[in-house]
């Protein structure tokens, strides 16, 4: 079955640092998401993406936040200058359309920031 | 804007009943779907079942179902036969374009 695979699993960080973060989403999908799930709370929406630009974002999202599909698989989150509280887990989903059945979720990347 | 209420935080179970999971929802999108998403302690997010706002009979998958009742904005999960496997987070979540989740309830069945 396909499946959205995510890198690395885990990632330790400095505060400050920029970190990548990296998803290939199903072949035949359109629609990319990143989400984000601090410990023990509800999986919150980070952005939306469609036909190569950001079709929605939510207010987490701001301007440390960046998304970017360098080649035809792979999609990336970027956190310029990271925070303590972007201590988080971090899950790419995708899905071949919007609002209705499909959307798959890769395993996530754990980000701890210290 | 779409809105998710899970008011159980956490329910007990024992292994082989039925337990239900509540879930109501709040949008004014004519057309959404509707899911239910597992979370194991190992953090993955492992999609259950989906049931379409059009949709006129419940939605199954073996033994999960849901108990859409679409005047009332709910979309209970229904688990048959509950297995020490069950036990995980559960989360609701609607559409009609980014999932937006509920805050989880956390599953504990017990032998």
């Amino acid at each position: 079955e396909p499946e959205v695979t995510q890198t690395p699993s885990h990632q330790v960080t400095q505060m400050g640092q920029e970190v990548i973060l990296r998803c290939v989403p199903i072949s035949n999908h359109l629609y990319f998401y990143w989400y984000r799930q601090i410990l023990g709370q509800k999986v919150e929406f980070l952005v939306s993406f469609y036909n190569n630009e950001i079709s929605e974002k939510s207010e987490i999202f701001d301007d440390q936040f960046s998304v970017e599909r360098p080649d035809g698989s792979n999609f990336t989150l970027k956190i310029r200058s990271t925070k303590l509280e972007d201590s988080a887990m971090y899950f790419c989903a995708s899905s071949e359309v919007q609002g209705f059945y499909g959307y798959t979720f890769g395993s996530g990347t754990r980000l701890t920031v210290v | 804007a779409q809105k998710i209420t899970q008011t159980q935080p956490g329910m007990f179970v024992q292994e082989k009943e039925a337990v239900t999971l509540d879930c109501t929802y709040d949008t004014s999108d004519p057309s959404y779907g509707l899911f239910w998403y597992k979370q194991p302690s190992s953090g993955e997010m492992i999609f259950l079942i989906y049931q379409g706002s059009y949709d006129q009979q419940n939605a199954t998958e073996g033994r999960y179902s849901l108990n859409f009742q679409k005047a009332r904005k709910s979309a209970n999960l229904v688990i048959s036969a509950s297995q020490l496997g069950d036990s995980a987070m559960y989360f609701c979540a609607t559409t009609p374009n980014k999932l937006i989740f509920g805050t989880g309830t956390r599953l504990q069945v017990f032998p």
